[in-house]
């Protein structure tokens, strides 16, 4: 278990709807990374937040989205939902962002599957 | 930009053989480099890790060491087991990037007993 909590676990919806995913990072770490896993593009970077500020954007999409709120909870909106947002939503948390080596830890994963 | 390459899968092997996943890098200046396994139905857990140049990550009996002269974060393992099955992850982070990680495409190993 590595401290990291993602809800839900299973996600099934329809194409044109609006989810929220939602992550709670370790106790102590103030860094939480989104990421994407699907078959053909991989394990991509999407959004990392430091202490309730977006901090680096990799490849998302403009209509998904993120916060991260004082309690450090993470939430990562996706709308208009199309087939291909089928994946695997990954959280992950750190202490900080100084990046030199730093170990993420993952959650376990919503999996997201649009009809 | 940064970019990392792994060896295709599947890779089968017996109980007891000799484990070697190739993994390449593309980076500016000196990335930190990752090994996350993924088991099945599970999340990414981090294997090993190593922030410079000649530098051997090591855990669980697998082991890698940072070449910057060939740009590689090879991961070995002498004798693995049935339980090693999993998909294995190389992964840098940047320096002056924040931490996010690029990954590589990941590569399953299947341990037959």
């Amino acid at each position: 278990d590595s401290g990291v909590t993602q809800t839900p676990k299973h996600l099934i919806t329809a194409t044109g709807q609006r989810v929220t995913l939602r992550c709670s990072p370790r106790s102590g770490d103030l860094s939480v990374y989104w990421y994407q896993q699907s078959l053909d593009q991989g394990l991509q970077f999407l959004i990392q937040y430091y202490n309730g500020e977006e901090r680096a954007k990799g490849n998302i999409l403009e209509r998904f989205s993120a916060q991260q709120f004082p309690d450090l909870h993470s939430e990562l909106n996706l709308s208009s939902l199309e087939l291909g947002d089928s994946a695997l939503y990954f959280c992950a948390s750190s202490v900080s962002v100084s990046g030199r080596g730093e170990t993420q830890y993952f959650g376990p994963g919503t999996r997201l599957l649009v009809l | 930009g940064n970019s990392v390459t792994q060896m295709e899968g599947p890779v089968t092997l017996s109980e007891e053989a000799f484990l070697t996943i190739n993994c390449t890098y593309t980076a500016t200046g000196y990335p930190s480099l990752f090994w996350y396994v993924q088991y099945p139905g599970e999340g990414l857990q981090l294997l090993l890790k190593a922030t410079k140049a000649d530098d051997k990550g090591s855990n669980k009996g697998f082991e890698a060491t940072y070449r910057k002269e060939t740009t590689s974060f090879h991961l070995e393992k002498g004798s693995v087991q049935v339980s090693d099955s999993a998909v294995y992850f190389c992964a840098l982070s940047g320096e002056s990037q924040g931490g996010k990680l690029i990954f590589g495409q990941g590569t399953e190993l299947s341990v037959k007993p």
